[in-house]
């Protein structure tokens, strides 16, 4: 049972480049979202899907897109990286709303931009 | 707006003690709360989950307590371990039916061998 999984786990970009994060998950869950995690900042929610072709912004979207066409894999797109998009980025996925439900995290994805 | 906060940010201790980590948050309309722990370079692995209708949760040799009503929830880990080093993560979440999570900043510990 593979869980969440991201790739790259190591990536450095110039700026203006473009670049896709990979995640998928096998456990079926409704639920996928992207943080991002910055020194002092803790985790904070870039884009989430709450199911197949649903998708919506959470609190920093801003230089990034996602799109949920299967259940199991959500992307996230850096449109033209920036040095402030230099960051650790975690994918989760939990079950459907249920107050009960753990999420699970990804490795996560090192990116720097240059 | 929910806000949650970890503290203290850092904390060392020896082997072998008891230990509290703290969490507090500022809405108490919360679904449940989550302990997490992230070892450098990994990704979050979830300790424990209450729900907003349990007081709390015991995994081992960790306890996690719940109190909606004053905002607070405390991870208790026992006889603690050089293992047990790592940044501990809470988070709620928030009702609204898109399963947000909003995260603490996390408490960075050291067990001290």
């Amino acid at each position: 049972n593979a869980g969440v999984t991201q790739t790259p786990k190591f990536q450095v970009l110039k700026t203006g480049q473009s670049m896709t994060l990979q995640c998928a998950q096998d456990m079926n869950h409704e639920y996928m979202s992207w943080y991002r995690q910055d020194p002092g900042m803790g985790l904070r929610l870039i884009h989430y899907s709450v199911g197949a072709g649903i998708t919506d912004q959470g609190e920093v979207p801003n230089g990034y897109n996602v799109s949920r066409s299967t259940t199991e894999d959500f992307p996230l797109r850096l449109l033209s990286a920036a040095p402030s998009q230099t960051s650790v980025y975690f994918c989760a996925s939990s079950y459907g709303g249920a107050p009960g439900n753990t999420i699970y995290f990804g490795e996560g994805s090192w990116l720097t931009v240059v | 707006k929910q806000e949650v906060t970890q503290i203290p940010a850092a904390l060392s201790v020896p082997e072998g003690e008891n230990l509290v980590l703290n969490c507090s948050f500022t809405d108490s309309a919360i679904y449940n709360l989550q302990w997490f722990r992230q070892d450098p370079g990994k990704g979050l692995t979830s300790l424990l989950l209450i729900q907003s209708s349990q007081r709390e949760q015991t995994s081992g040799r960790l306890n996690a307590s719940l109190d909606k009503s004053s905002g607070r929830s405390t991870l208790y880990i026992a006889a603690s371990q050089p293992g047990d080093s790592a940044t501990y993560l809470c988070a709620v979440k928030v009702p609204g039916g898109d399963d947000k999570i909003i995260f603490g900043k996390g408490t960075r510990l050291h067990i001290l061998p």
